[in-house]
């Protein structure tokens, strides 16, 4: 079965902080994504990135970056967090053209 | 770019009753439609998926339905099980490029 691993579950952070969510793929899958999830609003996507070192930008960019160094990993950076980031993140992979996997989530919280 | 609305937001069935969650979209372009059921604390899994080209797909108790000429597709759960209770994302893409998700339909069946 795949794999996708998000590094943390809960997470409370401070408006300002830099925070990383870490997400890792077990299955070699070229394509990452990073979404938010809020309620009424279904799954908007952050970035995404279609191999090493490549990425793009989603449909909500804005305040976030993301790094992938190794084709099992991609990171998502909140640069100053802010409260109206607090928000359920997933993060998904796949092989180009197929089924998407997600993880289990980050809830993210802002104070 | 790609606009899928999903209905209803809420839905309570009774335990052993069908259960249809409905979508629509609007880029007469795309062909591949999954579904996916997201349980309490975790990501969302696929359940199913039709491609353009096929109007209708089965898998045991779950039935995907699609009509492209009014650009709308459904989920039917018949015989359903206090298990199906979870939130369905219904998406749509063109081809192997990004997804786009529906808001979800919290599903409730009541023993």
């Amino acid at each position: 079965d795949v794999k996708v691993t998000q590094s943390s579950r809960y997470l409370v952070k401070r408006t300002g902080e830099k925070v990383f969510l870490e997400c890792v793929q077990d299955m070699d899958h070229e394509n990452m994504f990073w979404y938010r999830q809020d309620p009424g609003l279904g799954l908007r996507l952050i970035y995404f990135s279609y191999d090493v070192k490549m990425k793009e930008k989603g449909d909500i960019p804005e305040g976030y970056s993301v790094s992938r160094e190794k084709k099992e990993r991609f990171s998502l950076i909140l640069e100053s967090a802010s409260t109206n980031q607090t928000s359920m993140y997933l993060c998904a992979s796949r092989k180009f053209g197929e089924k998407l996997f997600f993880g289990s989530g980050t809830q993210l919280s802002v104070l | 770019g790609e606009n899928v609305e999903q209905h209803p937001s809420t839905l309570s069935v009774q335990e052993g009753d069908s259960a249809v969650i409905k979508c629509t979209y609007s880029d007469s372009a795309s062909n591949y439609f999954p579904w996916y059921k997201q349980e309490l604390g975790k990501g969302p899994q696929l359940i199913i998926d039709i491609r353009s080209n096929v109007g209708e797909k089965k898998d045991q108790r779950i039935a995907v339905t699609l009509n492209k000429t009014a650009k709308h597709f459904s989920l039917h759960i018949t015989e359903t099980q206090p298990e199906d209770s979870a939130v369905y994302f219904c998406a749509a893409s063109i081809g192997a490029n990004n997804l786009f998700f529906g808001t979800g339909t919290r599903l409730t069946v009541i023993p």
